[in-house]
């Protein structure tokens, strides 16, 4: 397996634009998370699906930060508009439903909000 | 409330020599406990965990954890580091995975 995928590695857009992250998580895994990581706050939790579903949204920092998630093998985190406090690494994670708690994590997506 | 701190933002040691990377955390029940490791450019990628039973866990390339209640620490130890161990290390808690914690991180830098 490939591993989670995420696109695109790094972004530079201008404040007010509209910007997609997009996440392949590891066929057959159940759960699906969103993370933003900055020198100031660390790792946080945005939110996290269980089979699609959306399940916890609480860190998802205001109303211009959504996520969606078709199907099993897809997901996106979308800002708009964009905000230069917006610019982090963007992890996205996935697991299996197992005893394990193992999480999966892609390479990230830099952004950039200037 | 919930938290992890990791007091040691910036460590620097030189190969051959131990080191203890440092976790405290805050927790209103029994915790799930990990330790992932963040390579330049890369993801994390876990290191160890503990859940319950021996509260020393054996992790990978010589490392080990110690899970101390009384504490509320978790630190993770090694021996002789390795120039290859130069990365960043992120002590995390929660009940499960789907709710982790992360602290701020703790870079490692190790002297040849």
């Amino acid at each position: 397996d490939a591993g989670v995928i995420q696109s695109p590695r790094h972004e530079v857009t201008e404040m007010g634009q509209e910007v997609t992250l997009r996440c392949k998580p590891i066929s057959g895994h159940d759960y699906l998370f969103w993370y933003r990581q900055t020198m100031m706050r660390g790792l946080e939790l945005l939110i996290y699906f269980n089979n699609n579903v959306p399940i916890d949204d609480s860190g998802m920092p205001e109303d211009r930060f959504s996520a969606k998630m078709p199907n099993a093998s897809f997901s996106t985190l979308k800002i708009q508009p964009s905000e230069p406090r917006d610019s982090a690494v963007y992890f996205c994670a996935s697991r299996s439903d197992t005893w394990d708690e193992k999480l999966f994590f892609g390479s990230g997506t830099q952004l950039s909000v200037l | 409330a919930q938290s992890v701190t990791q007091p040691d933002i910036h460590i620097t040691v030189s190969e051959g020599a131990s080191l203890e990377l440092r976790c405290n955390y805050s927790y209103g029940a029994t915790p799930y406990l990990f330790w992932y490791v963040q390579s330049p450019g890369q993801g994390l990628q876990l290191l160890l965990k503990y859940f319950s039973g021996d509260t020393l866990v054996q992790g990978i390339k010589g490392f080990e954890a110690e899970f101390k209640r009384s504490q509320s620490s978790f630190n993770r130890r090694k021996p002789s580091v390795h120039g290859s161990d130069a990365a960043e290390y992120f002590c995390a808690v929660g009940s499960g995975a789907n709710n982790l914690f992360f602290g701020t991180g703790t870079r490692l830098t190790v002297i040849p």
